[in-house]
């Protein structure tokens, strides 16, 4: 079936260490994003990509990073410079370009720090 | 800068009542709109959008929305609530920064809670 792949769902990461969370769709859309989810903050955008090997910072950058050297996969590395990283992850797709669709998303990924 | 605003924290409705959640929205041209729900420790599911077009639109599980432009609002409404509608909503708008790169913008979501 056609979707979006996140792992793990859930990880433990200790203060200090990077850790690498994973997005992969098989939609063939061109256009993928990182959000966190805090309790009461919404969802808020981290990252975006519209094509292979261009991505823009979204309004909340600060500790991550990404890549996108492949259509499928769209990476998202928390840093130990983030603050505050204990969140929920949700990477989402859509076919990108000059579409007006929805985006589809992962099941999400659950990182706390310990 | 783009935005969506979602008044209501928590919304609680009797099964079987009709239902609203609120959403304005502020974007340069032409809104794009989304509805999506996120049950717990699960990913977002689309629900329905406003491209163009009839300002009532129709989505899953019989939810629709009304599009309101002089009033920047996009509610979400059912007719009849029922107890397994109890999720986490979110109202979203597609705009354009700048660069001319798409972005998605969501509110911070309410709460609807459908009591038996």
């Amino acid at each position: 079936d056609g979707g979006i792949t996140q792992s793990p769902k859930y990880l433990f990461r200790k203060e200090g260490q990077n850790v690498t969370l994973s997005c992969e769709q098989n939609l063939n859309h061109d256009a993928m994003y990182w959000y966190r989810q805090d309790p009461g903050q919404g969802l808020r955008l981290i990252y975006y990509s519209q094509i292979v090997n261009d991505f823009q910072k979204g309004d909340i950058a600060e500790g991550y990073s990404v890549s996108r050297e492949k259509k499928e996969s769209f990476p998202l590395t928390v840093t130990s410079a983030q603050k505050n990283p204990t969140a929920f992850y949700l990477c989402a797709s859509s076919p990108g370009g000059a579409s007006t669709g929805e985006l589809f998303f992962g099941e999400g990924s659950r990182l706390t720090v310990l | 800068a783009q935005s969506v605003a979602q008044p209501e924290d928590q919304v609680n409705v009797a099964e079987g009542n009709p239902l609203t959640v609120k959403c304005t929205y502020s974007v340069s041209g032409n809104p794009y709109l989304f509805w999506y729900v996120q049950y717990p420790n699960r990913g977002l599911q689309f629900l329905l959008k406003y491209i163009t077009g009839d300002n009532l639109v129709k989505g899953s599980y019989g939810f629709e929305a009304e599009f309101n432009k002089s009033q920047t609002s996009f509610h979400l409404k059912k007719p009849s609530a029922l107890v397994s509608d109890s999720a986490l909503y979110f109202c979203a708008v597609r705009g354009w920064n700048s660069g001319g790169y798409q972005k998605v913008t969501f509110g911070i979501g309410t709460k609807l809670q459908v009591i038996p």
